[in-house]
């Protein structure tokens, strides 16, 4: 699976946007990006994923770029309780039953 | 909610002594994960069993084993526990039916060796 590399922390003030880059520049063409969520200890949570379209759900948006190599992690409007980590993560998935690789993610403080 | 539970919630126990800690995953999931983390190794991947057989290994110790019995539920084993051993350890499972890619986690298991 691509390394990714993402920035230690981020601040948002809430209700704002937040945009949350990840870069991923040895990207394989059948690999997707996902991306997980750590709120304070609690189980992972799994927000979205996209090959090299882009991808809206009711938590978020994923913009990959046209070249695959980053990707930004949007939530368009930011509550307190979307402070958390936040992984991203690359791999090879034609099945979805593959193990997940965590890196050291995002942590994002949204603040009042 | 995710739908995985996790037993116990947490866990006290001594360095040399042996756990179990149990998950039950999603109804219908055939893949049930284990990841462990620790304040200093982050979230890493131990095991995976995909409908009682074991599909994937990472980083897990010798000392550390795991299972998936018929009903799908999952027991991973730790014994001759050691202080680093304490950490979070989260079950998750996942679907190999239709286009579900995501992997479900429970609350997780606090083990602290003491």
């Amino acid at each position: 699976d691509a390394k990714t590399t993402q920035p230690p922390s981020m601040d948002c003030a809430e209700g704002r946007a937040a945009n949350l880059p990840c870069n991923h520049s040895t990207i394989s063409g059948n690999e997707y990006v996902y991306w997980y969520r750590q709120i304070h200890s609690q189980g992972p949570q799994y927000i979205i994923h996209g090959l090299k379209n882009n991808e809206t759900n009711e938590m978020a948006s994923l913009i990959i770029t046209e070249d695959r190599k980053s990707s930004t992690l949007i939530l368009p409007h930011a509550t307190l309780r979307d402070t958390a980590v936040y992984y991203c993560i690359v791999r090879v998935d034609y099945s979805g039953n593959t193990p997940l690789v965590f890196g050291k993610g995002t942590r994002l403080s949204v603040i009042a | 909610d995710s739908g995985v539970t996790q037993t116990p919630k947490h866990l006290i126990t001594a360095t040399g002594q042996r756990v179990t800690l149990r998950c039950s995953p999603r109804s219908g999931d055939l893949s049930v994960y284990w990841y462990q983390q620790s304040l200093d190794q982050g979230l890493q991947f131990l095991i995976q069993y995909y409908n009682g057989e074991e599909r994937a290994k990472g980083n897990i110790l010798e000392r550390f084993s795991a299972q998936q019995f018929p009903d799908l539920h999952s027991e991973l084993n730790l014994s001759s526990l050691e202080l680093g051993d304490s950490a979070l350890y989260f079950c998750a499972s996942s679907s190999s039916a239709g286009n579900y890619r995501e992997q479900y986690f429970g609350p997780g298991t606090r083990l602290t060796v003491t």
